[in-house]
């Protein structure tokens, strides 16, 4: 089993729809989550940390569910720039370990 | 946009020849990181630095060394090229090792590796 896993997707909804994913992880001592965003050929940004109260920023939403070992990504109102791919990072006090991404299409 | 400039940023090169990736960073992060990312296996850590002269090995280090001589440098080297090491290599930085949420990891634009 991978210590962070992600559906790979694609993902292909309509512009204006909500998307989420979701991205588990086998640590439970991880300590800190991250979602990425990488653009076809083109390196991994940060888009937002995930806060254990969850935290929102614009059309975006993380969620932490520590019990379950997951956190989650929710994208309201989607545009055609947010198609890309998106990265969970997970860290624990010894390693930080990236998702292999969620595609995501929007179309028009 | 994080200081990090990597080159060169696309090399074609032959089986058995050695070559080296460099990485140069302006932001005097202490932390410096080598990923290589391949469909279906993510990004997977190579090596990394936690100072100068100080470095580790990661996931998938063999075939490759770094050095770290100065902060700002980061180098990678593969001693003799392989056909399974064609792949994007992406260097990071990161301020300290420390796992609060603002500790994050920005990333280089990548080196693009082809062994033929």
């Amino acid at each position: 089993r991978k210590e962070v896993e992600q559906d790979p997707g694609p993902f292909n909804v309509p512009e204006g729809a909500t998307v989420a994913f979701n991205c588990t992880y086998s640590n439970s001592a991880s300590q800190s989550f991250f979602w990425y965003r990488q653009d076809c050929r083109k390196e991994p940004k940060l888009l937002m940390s995930v806060y254990s109260s969850g935290n929102e920023d614009g059309r975006f939403t993380a969620q932490l569910n520590r019990a379950s070992q997951y956190i989650s990504l929710l994208i309201r109102d989607s545009k055609l720039s947010d198609s890309a791919t998106y990265l969970c990072v997970v860290k624990s006090a010894s390693k930080i370990i990236f998702g292999s991404g969620t595609r995501l299409s929007i179309r028009p | 946009d994080a200081g990090i400039t990597q080159s060169p940023r696309h090399k074609v090169t032959e089986t058995g020849t050695p070559v080296t990736l460099r990485c140069h960073q302006t932001e005097n992060h202490r932390y410096m990181y080598w990923y290589r990312q391949d469909p279906g296996h993510g990004l997977r850590l190579i090596h990394y630095s936690y100072g100068v002269k100080d470095t580790d090995k990661g996931e998938v280090s063999d075939g490759y060394s770094v050095s770290r001589s100065k902060t700002e440098d980061f180098l990678l080297t593969l001693e003799s090229a392989t056909s399974s090491q064609t792949s994007v290599y992406f260097c990071a930085i990161s301020e300290s090792d420390r796992t609060y949420s603002g500790n994050t990891i920005y990333f280089g634009e990548g080196s693009w590796l082809t062994v033929v």
